[in-house]
């Protein structure tokens, strides 16, 4: 059965220093993973995705994330955050398998402080 | 740009009155979602639709229900509206089915609170 751990509810980081939210992930076949961003009182827009080409994926506003199966890990970095940064990121697990194999994982919360 | 937009960004309802939620996308995708989002439990999938008259049950169904009359236009109903139905509710529609890798595009969102 799918399944997606975000490994912090809260993450706080100061302008300018590096961006880390963890996922975890459990998957019966090759799944797609994805990052998806809410900021406030808005809808979700994709950050980015895997989809079984190259184990790096880059995507919007300098996230990017690195697949590492033998981790069953989709962590998501930036090198340097800024204000705007701050929102909702959920990391949410495909299966080509059937209609409903979609999960979100519960989000993270980044905070970033002047 | 895809765009998915709801009819009420902010709702107030009565317990036991009909609610209806509207959600309309101009990219001609296949298919919708109607999904809910609390606080530590991310978004759950109420149903979605792969095609107009379709639709398929999410993982939490009960006490709704859904139309979808038009391709653009996917709608959730709540028959009679409890407490326990105060949600943030997010419609999405994407290309591919469910289980695909394709994107899904969101609208932003309808909190709805139930009195």
């Amino acid at each position: 059965a799918q399944s997606v751990t975000q490994l912090d509810s809260h993450v706080s980081v100061s302008e300018g220093t590096p961006v880390l939210l963890r996922c975890n992930y459990s998957s019966s076949y090759s799944p797609s993973l994805f990052w998806y961003v809410q900021h406030p009182n808005k809808g979700l827009q994709l950050l980015l995705k895997y989809t079984s080409a190259a184990t790096l994926v880059k995507g919007i506003n300098g996230f990017e994330a690195e697949f590492k199966k033998s981790e069953t890990s989709f962590h998501l970095t930036k090198p340097s955050a800024h204000m705007s940064d701050a929102a909702e990121y959920f990391c949410v697990v495909s299966e080509e398998t059937s209609y409903d194999k979609v999960i979100f994982g519960p989000g993270t919360s980044l905070s970033v402080i002047p | 740009d895809v765009k998915v937009t709801q009819s009420s960004r902010y709702l107030v309802k009565r317990t036991g009155e009909k609610v209806f939620l509207e959600c309309v996308q101009d990219m001609d995708h296949e298919n919708m979602f109607w999904y809910r989002q609390d606080p530590g439990l991310g978004l759950r999938l109420i149903y979605f639709s792969y095609d107009v008259k379709m639709k398929e049950k999410g993982d939490i169904p009960e006490g709704y229900s859904v139309s979808r009359e038009k391709k653009e236009r996917f709608s959730l109903i709540l028959e009679s509206a409890s407490t326990n139905q105060t949600s943030m509710y997010l419609c999405a529609s994407s290309w591919g089915l469910a289980g695909s890798t394709d994107t899904q595009y969101f609208g932003p969102g309808t909190r709805l609170t139930v009195l």
